[in-house]
């Protein structure tokens, strides 16, 4: 149980597009979900938070109209990067987390790597 | 500001001997640790965790420490299995509405067989 998956896994786009990647709950209600980001050997930066049915909370330097996020539905969240450019060329991981309160486990996803040409 | 952080990028150890990974973190308001094991283009995969009125919590090969006095926290794998070899990230919780979690650096724990 516990599954996350993201779409797609991998994507290559030119400068000054826009890139839609989707992260779904498989088999469980996430009422959160996250998006994160990592650089090469780097931590997982949290970038923002996002819960069913509202607008995304932004971590603090995240442009919130360069990364729109859609929480549309319990098992679905789209990050939506606008105007790429290649600095924007990382793994994007989105995560989930069933329920509220104490339940603090997040279940990830596989990750997606954009290259931004 | 790194809040939660893994001094030892990389740690080495024989099959079948104990793996130690530590953390450090800076914010005594975190209540709640996590570890993850993450492969190369993967996402994370929760390992085991521990709340902040706990010292310890065991779950097969795996035990988690936590000192609180000294804000430090440390994962244990024994044995060892080349299986294991991965990055390992602990992760600490920043409480309210979200409970977002807060990762550390990061080890790539290697074991040789």
């Amino acid at each position: 149980g516990a599954v996350v998956s993201q779409h797609p896994s991998w994507v290559i786009c030119k400068s000054g597009t826009s890139v839609k990647i989707e992260c779904r709950s498989l088999d469980f209600q996430a009422t959160t979900m996250f998006w994160y980001r990592q650089f090469p050997k780097q931590s997982l930066m949290l970038m923002a938070t996002s819960n069913e049915g509202s607008k995304a909370t932004y971590e603090q330097g995240v442009e919130k109209d360069k990364f729109l996020i859609n929480h549309a539905s319990l098992t679905l969240s789209t990050l939506t990067v606008t105007s790429a450019h290649p600095e924007d060329s990382s793994f994007y991981i989105c995560s989930a987390r069933a329920g509220q309160g104490l339940t603090y486990e997040q279940y990830f996803g596989p990750g997606t790597r954009l290259t931004v040409t | 500001d790194q809040q939660v952080k893994q001094n030892s990028p990389s740690l080495s150890v024989q099959e079948g001997r104990i793996s130690i990974l530590n953390c450090d973190y800076t914010n005594s308001m975190f209540d709640y640790f996590l570890w993850y094991k993450k492969y190369p283009a993967e996402g994370p995969t929760f390992l085991i965790s521990i709340s902040s009125i706990k010292d310890k919590n065991e779950d097969g090969r795996f035990t988690v420490f936590l000192n609180k006095s000294a804000k430090h926290l440390s994962l244990h794998i024994v044995p060892s299995q080349p299986g294991d070899s991965a990055v390992y990230f602990c992760a600490a919780v920043y409480g309210g509405a979200t409970n977002k979690l807060i990762f550390g650096t990061g080890t790539l724990l290697a074991v040789q067989p």
